[in-house]
């Protein structure tokens, strides 16, 4: 399995806390992803980085914002969390944006 | 707007059946396609992919898929599952001028033993 670790793996909080999450790679690749993953919508895109300090946009990125400030690391905030935010997060990382992605374990994350 | 659509949201089958997962999206263009497989409790892993050349791919376990470029679709297939197989599948499409890629909602698989 490629090697990225997501931390925490559960949390549980209160609602218009800040909560941060954190990706780690040890593979050096390009690429990093934020999902969420949530019962009948798959996978959706959050935030993504192309590199140190290059991120864009997903699908879903209203609330959420994220930061690169090395390659092996990509964090995801939420700065003030809402119930809507409660879902599995995972983080995904390729080489390059045309190779397959490598998903970490997931970070179960519920606000109440 | 850009999507990917599977058929099935719950498929259930018996041992030794076969297995086939419809997935279908809505670009134009050149598109790169994946099948992921997620087992219960666990992170998504790749099954296959396609990126060019031959339509029909052969993955990992058995798995296989057809590009079908006329129906804009990538169908799973499997000639006969196993217990283990039970997990959620999910098709995703990459339109290669994008760095995004779009994970359908996925189908989530029981095989009964």
């Amino acid at each position: 399995d490629a090697g990225i670790t997501q931390s925490p793996r559960h949390k549980v909080t209160e609602t218009g806390t800040p909560v941060t999450l954190r990706c780690h790679q040890t593979e050096n690749h390009r690429y990093m992803y934020w999902y969420r993953q949530d019962p009948g919508h798959g996978l959706r895109l959050i935030h993504y980085s192309y590199g140190v300090k290059d991120t864009d946009k997903g699908e879903v990125s209203d609330g959420y914002s994220v930061s690169r400030s090395k390659t092996e690391d990509f964090l995801l905030t939420l700065e003030s969390a809402t119930s809507s935010q409660t879902s599995v997060y995972f983080c995904a990382i390729s080489q390059e944006v045309d190779q397959p992605q490598h998903f970490g374990d997931g970070t179960r994350l519920s606000i109440l | 707007a850009q999507s990917v659509s599977q058929h099935n949201h719950h498929v259930i089958l018996s041992e030794a059946a076969s297995l086939e997962l419809g997935c279908n999206y809505s670009y134009g263009g050149t598109v790169n396609l994946f099948w992921y497989v997620q087992y219960p409790g666990q992170h998504l892993q790749l099954l296959l992919k396609y990126f060019s050349g031959d339509p029909l791919v052969k993955g990992i376990k058995g798995f296989e898929a057809e590009f079908i470029k006329s129906k804009f679709s990538f169908n799973l297939r499997k000639p006969s599952v196993q217990w283990s197989d039970t997990a959620e599948y999910f098709c995703a499409v990459r339109k290669t001028s994008y760095d995004k890629v779009i994970f359908g909602p996925g189908t989530s698989l029981s095989v009964i033993p």
